[in-house]
C-alpha cells in the first residue's frame, strides 16, 4: 500500500539556519512521482515540486533543495538560510498507486522559523 | 490567470442539514479532485473526475457524500444529513492530465 511518513511533527529553528524535512515513502509502483506542498498559516496548499522516480539527481530552486534517494525510499527537503516566511506546514505526497489518480499525503511537518 | 476557487470559504451548519460545496478549477484543467483535511493531518483523497466522468469515488466515506461535475468544469461536493464528524477542511484541486495538482483555498465546514 502507498504510505508517506513524515516523522518530524514539528521543527523549530532560528532564522538563517539550514533545516531538512524528512520524507520516507512506501509504494507498490516501479515508477512514480513524489511531491512536496507548503501550507502557510493562511491555509492554502502551495505546490513546490514534482519529482519523477527515474531521476535521482538533486533538485535546487533558490534556497530550496530536494534529495531523492530511491535506495532508502526517501525524498528529503532542505531549506538553506531559512527565513520567517518559510514558517508553514510542509507535506510530502505520492500518487495513490496502481494507476489510481489522486495523492496520498503524509501528516506534515510544522516548521517554525524564529526571528 | 485565476487559480482554483472554492465557495463558500466557511460554512457552519446544523447537524442533519445538507451542504453543497463548490469548486471552480483552473480553466482547461481536465482533472478535478476532492480531498478532506482534518486538523493536524494531511489531505485525504475523496474522489476525482476526468472531464465530467467520475473516475474514482473510493475515498468517499459513505453514501451521504456525493460529487458531480456535469459539464466538465465546475464541481459540487454534496454532503447529506451532515454529522459532527464531517467537520473538516474540504479541498479541491485541478490538474492537466497526469500533472501536478493545484489546490484551491478550501472550504472550512463546521457541523454543530
Amino acid at each position: 500500500a502507498q504510505k508517506v511518513t513524515q516523522a518530524q511533527t514539528e521543527i523549530s529553528v532560528v532564522e538563517k539556519e539550514d533545516v531538512t524535512l524528512d520524507c520516507v515513502y512506501e509504494t507498490r509502483d516501479t515508477t512514480y512521482y513524489l511531491f512536496w506542498y507548503k501550507q502557510p498559516p493562511s491555509g492554502e496548499l502551495v505546490f513546490l515540486i514534482r519529482r519523477n522516480s527515474f531521476d535521482e539527481q538533486n533538485e535546487i530552486s533558490g534556497r530550496y533543495s530536494w534529495n531523492f534517494q530511491k535506495s532508502t525510499s526517501s525524498f528529503n527537503f532542505t531549506i538553506t538560510a531559512s527565513q520567517v516566511v518559510d514558517s508553514a506546514v510542509y507535506f510530502c505526497a505520492l500518487p495513490r498507486g496502481g494507476g489510481a489518480d489522486g495523492l496520498t499525503f503524509g501528516k506534515g511537518t510544522h516548521l517554525i522559523i524564529q526571528p | 490567470g485565476a487559480g482554483v476557487s472554492q465557495s463558500p470559504r466557511y460554512k457552519v451548519t446544523k447537524r442533519g442539514q445538507d451542504v453543497a460545496l463548490r469548486c471552480d478549477p483552473i480553466s482547461g484543467h481536465v482533472s478535478l479532485y476532492w480531498y478532506r483535511q482534518a486538523l493536524g493531518q494531511g489531505p485525504e483523497f475523496l474522489t476525482y473526475f476526468n472531464y465530467e466522468a467520475q473516475q474514482d469515488k473510493s475515498g468517499l466515506p459513505n453514501d451521504r457524500f456525493s460529487a458531480e461535475r456535469p459539464e466538465g468544469s465546475i464541481s459540487t461536493l454534496t454532503i447529506q444529513r451532515t454529522e459532527q464528524r464531517d467537520s473538516a477542511m474540504y479541498r479541491c484541486a485541478s490538474s492537466l492530465a497526469n500533472n501536478e495538482q493545484f489546490f484551491g483555498p478550501g472550504t472550512r465546514l463546521t457541523v454543530l
